[in-house]
């Protein structure tokens, strides 16, 4: 069965900081990647999304993932975070060998960010 | 979105109380989803449905029950509530031939006392 890890569990980060936030997933096989954050009382909403080609995707507000198959990895990462960011971020992956089509969340990372 | 309506968006019920909660979608999406949010936990599965009258269980299944009659209506049913059925219930949908279009409702908060 497929998982995904989330290593940094709350990241509290002044404006400007530089972010990264780790994810790691279990399975060998083909898959799909994504990163969905989630505002204070919201649904869950796309960042950005990994299917295949350029390992490094662009998502929206400025946040950017690189995949590297080797490492079982997909980190966020934006150069300079605003106290908008404040939020949690969700990893989730989908094997596109099983036939499943149900996404795995990684327990998710709590960002503050301070002013 | 205007797309996934989920209802109610809060609800408190006793222990042992049947509760169904509701999603509807009007994309009309082959997929359909029921995931519960616990701190610590992230989202976990509880069923999905790759159509009508089509379902399977997922990784937290225990309790909950499902059915699926029209495409765009996916209840989820505790059918005796527990003090740890307490969470947020999403519900989300995608289309059948792409992993493009997740889209998630903006969920139930359930509390059982």
């Amino acid at each position: 069965a497929q998982s995904v890890s989330q290593h940094n569990h709350h990241v509290i980060l002044s404006e400007a900081a530089s972010l990264e936030l780790g994810c790691n997933y279990s399975y060998g096989g083909t898959v799909n990647l994504f990163w969905y954050v989630q505002y204070p009382g919201q649904h869950l909403q796309l960042l950005l999304k990994y299917f295949s080609g350029d390992p490094l995707v662009k998502g929206i507000k400025g946040f950017e993932a690189e995949f590297i198959k080797s490492k079982f990895s997909f980190n966020l990462r934006k150069p300079s975070v605003q106290w908008s960011d404040t939020a949690e971020y969700f990893c989730a992956v989908n094997s596109m060998d099983t036939g499943r089509r149900a996404l795995t969340f990684g327990s998710g990372t709590r960002l503050q960010v301070q002013p | 979105d205007a797309g996934i309506t989920q209802s109610p968006r809060y609800k408190i019920t006793e222990t042992g109380r049947q509760v169904t909660l509701m999603c509807h979608q009007t994309w009309s999406h082959s997929y359909m989803f029921w995931y519960r949010q616990d701190l610590g936990h992230g989202l976990r599965l509880i069923y999905y449905s790759a159509a009508a009258d089509i379902t399977d269980k997922g990784e937290v299944s225990d309790g909950y029950v499902v059915s699926r009659s029209k495409t765009e209506n996916f209840p989820l049913t505790l059918e005796s509530a527990t003090r740890s059925q307490t969470s947020v219930y999403f519900c989300a949908s995608k289309p059948q031939y792409t992993n493009n279009g997740y889209t998630f409702g903006s969920g139930t908060r359930l509390t059982v006392v």
